[in-house]
């Protein structure tokens, strides 16, 4: 079974600062998918950033950049430039690449941007 | 621009009473899942359906019961209630396609207090 990590249950950052989000996993699989899911007060859940396996670089969107190292099973977010609407509870959640998989997903970290 | 929808929002059951939770997506997916979301937890899967016709049981099956009714609905049932179901459900389907952008998209939410 797939497992992922989330060891940071709440996070702080200043307004304007850099923050790094810590997700880590346990697979056997060579390929599969990586996703990085914001939930704000409001409950919905939006995909933030995603990331193949298969592929080095390292996505980006926006202000929204992810650290992927395959070997260690790590799969980081740094936020950059935090806004006020950045607080939300960020999930980690892993996808093999198979068909009708299951996602997993890690149990959350809470980041609150402080003004 | 629908998406996942999920009915009721809120529901407020006595212990022993049933319920069906209904989801519906208009985006031609193939996979269909029921979440249940706890504080500290994450989002642990109930049931999945990778295809229409196929239903499988994921972390957290137990005291639940599910229908793929077509491609485009997925419903969640609780036969008999418990105060341990409490909890926010969630709705998300997929392309899951090989090969192709296979993101999770979520219903609303449903929060389900049990007493």
């Amino acid at each position: 079974a797939q497992t992922v990590t989330q060891s940071q249950p709440e996070m702080s950052v200043q307004e304007a600062e850099t923050v790094t989000l810590s997700c880590t996993y346990d697979t056997s699989e060579n390929n599969y998918y990586l996703f990085w899911y914001k939930q704000p007060p409001s409950r919905q859940m939006i995909l933030v950033i995603r990331q193949e396996a298969y592929k080095q670089q390292n996505a980006t969107e926006n202000r929204f950049s992810v650290n992927f190292q395959k070997a260690a099973k790590s799969f980081s977010l740094k936020i950059s430039d935090s806004q006020l609407g950045d607080t939300a509870m960020y999930f980690c959640a892993f996808m093999r690449s198979n068909t009708g998989n299951q996602f997993y997903f890690g149990t959350g970290t809470s980041l609150t941007v402080i003004p | 621009n629908a998406g996942v929808t999920q009915t009721p929002k809120f529901q407020v059951l006595k212990t022993g009473q049933s319920m069906t939770l209904q989801c519906a997506q208009d985006m031609n997916h193939n996979s269909m899942y029921w979440y249940r979301q706890d504080p500290g937890m994450g989002l642990r899967l109930i049931y999945y359906s990778a295809s229409e016709g196929t239903t499988d049981k994921g972390e957290v099956p137990n005291g639940y019961n599910v229908s793929r009714l077509n491609k485009r609905e997925f419903s969640l049932r609780l036969e008999s209630a418990a105060p341990s179901q409490t909890s926010v459900y969630f709705c998300a389907s997929s392309l899951s396609k090989q090969g192709m952008n296979t993101e999770a998209f979520f219903g609303q939410g449903t929060r389900l207090t049990v007493v």
